[in-house]
This record gives C-alpha cells, structure tokens and sequence, in this order.
C-alpha cells in the first residue's frame, strides 16, 4: 500500500498570499496518478488536479500542481477567502490512497 | 452531469451490517464510461476509500476492508450499493458515493461525489 504524507498539517495565511503544500509518497507513483481535492466543512471534497498537474474542470489556474516520483505540490497563487479549506492529495496508481489532510486557514 | 445520492439507515448496531445505496442521475451505471465508488470520512478525520465496481461487476476493495464489504450494482434502478458487515464504532463516518471516468489506458481519481451521508455505529 502507498502511504501519503503531507505538510504541514495547518498552514496559517492571509488572502493574497501564496500556499505551498506537499505530499509524499512512500513509494513511486505510477504515471503521475497524483490527484488534489478541497474540501469545506460539511461538504463532499472537489477535484482540483489530477495527473499531478492538470486542473479539473472549471478549476480556477489560480490552483497548479507539480511533482512526480514521490514529491508532489499544489500551490495557491494568490489566496482568496473561498480558498480556505482542507487539501487532500490522494494517489490512484495502485488501488487508492488518501493523505492525512493540509488545512488552509486564515491568518 | 452526473448527480450521485447515498441513502440508508442512519443508526446501526455493533456487529450488524451497514447497508448504502447510491442512486445515479444524468448517467447510466451500465455505461462502460466510469467506475463507481465508495469512500467514507470518520468525523473530524481523513478520506478513506472503501472500494469500487465496473458495469460488469468487477470490483476492488481496500485490502483493509475486503473481508468485511460488498460493492454491488443494479442496473435496473441505476443504483450501486454498498454492505459493510460485523460493524463497530469504528466504522462510524460520513459514507460517500463517488465516479470516476474511464480513459483508456489512463487511470482517473473521481470526480463526481455525491453529499454524503452520516452513519452512526452505536446501541
């Protein structure tokens, strides 16, 4: 099984500034088969990227995503107020895997 | 669009079986076009996939679970469904139903997920 780790755990920001957030895993990812979600309370999470780096459907560019191998990243440009949530990363290479969670919050 | 609904008791008893159906809309589960699955969320805690089935009946489970759940389709209601036997507290969480395209020979993560629904594991 393909464990996620991801960091930090919380991540404290203001609107207008850029997140970074990291997952890892603790073997290859085939393909690149890395996938973002955000989640807001009380409501099913939404895809944000899949293939590492390629935004889902309507997703603002706002949101990118790179890595490959082990070391993944999705990055929030410009930070706005919908912004704040939980990310999760999840690998579906090798059945599916999901990480702990970032939660994105406001500063 | 597909629209995803879960429904199924909202209390279930230790040791007994957890039963979920998940009604698809704008979509057909026969369609040879998506994978269809389920994912739950302990509360206050992370995702956790529970499994998944193809229009032909071909399923996978999380290695964790596979001794305990059974993912099933039924084409004339649209619906698939999902048992989880021999439950505890443990298994309490947010249960989702969620789809994900086929393209071959890619692998896609889901896309369409529908709200969710809370089942509680308690006497």
């Amino acid at each position: 099984e393909i464990v996620l780790t991801q960091s930090p755990g919380t991540l404290s920001l203001s609107p207008g500034e850029r997140a970074t957030l990291s997952c890892r895993a603790s073997q290859s990812v085939s393909s690149s088969y890395l996938a973002w979600y955000q989640q807001k309370p009380g409501q099913a999470p939404r895809l944000l990227i899949y293939g590492a780096s390629s935004r889902a459907t309507g997703i603002p560019d706002r949101f990118s995503g790179s890595g490959s191998g082990t070391d993944f990243t999705l990055t929030i440009s410009r930070l706005e107020p919908e912004d704040f949530a939980v990310y999760y990363c999840q690998q579906y290479g090798s059945l599916f895997t999901f990480g702990p969670g970032t939660k994105v919050d406001i500063k | 669009q597909l629209q995803l609904q879960e429904s199924g008791p909202g209390l279930v008893k230790p040791s007994e079986t957890l039963s979920l159906t998940c009604t698809v809309s704008g979509g057909s589960i026969s369609s040879s076009s998506y994978y269809w699955g389920w994912i739950r969320q302990p509360p206050g805690k992370g995702l956790e996939w529970i499994g998944s089935i193809y229009y032909s009946g071909s399923t996978y489970y999380n290695p964790s679970l596979k001794s305990r759940v059974t993912i099933s389709v039924d084409t004339s209601k649209n619906q698939f469904s999902l048992k989880l036997s021999s439950v505890t507290a443990a298994d309490t969480a947010v249960y989702y139903c969620a789809s994900r395209i086929v393209v071959v020979p890619a692998a896609m993560p889901y896309d369409y997920w529908g709200q969710g629904t809370l089942v509680t594991v308690s006497s």
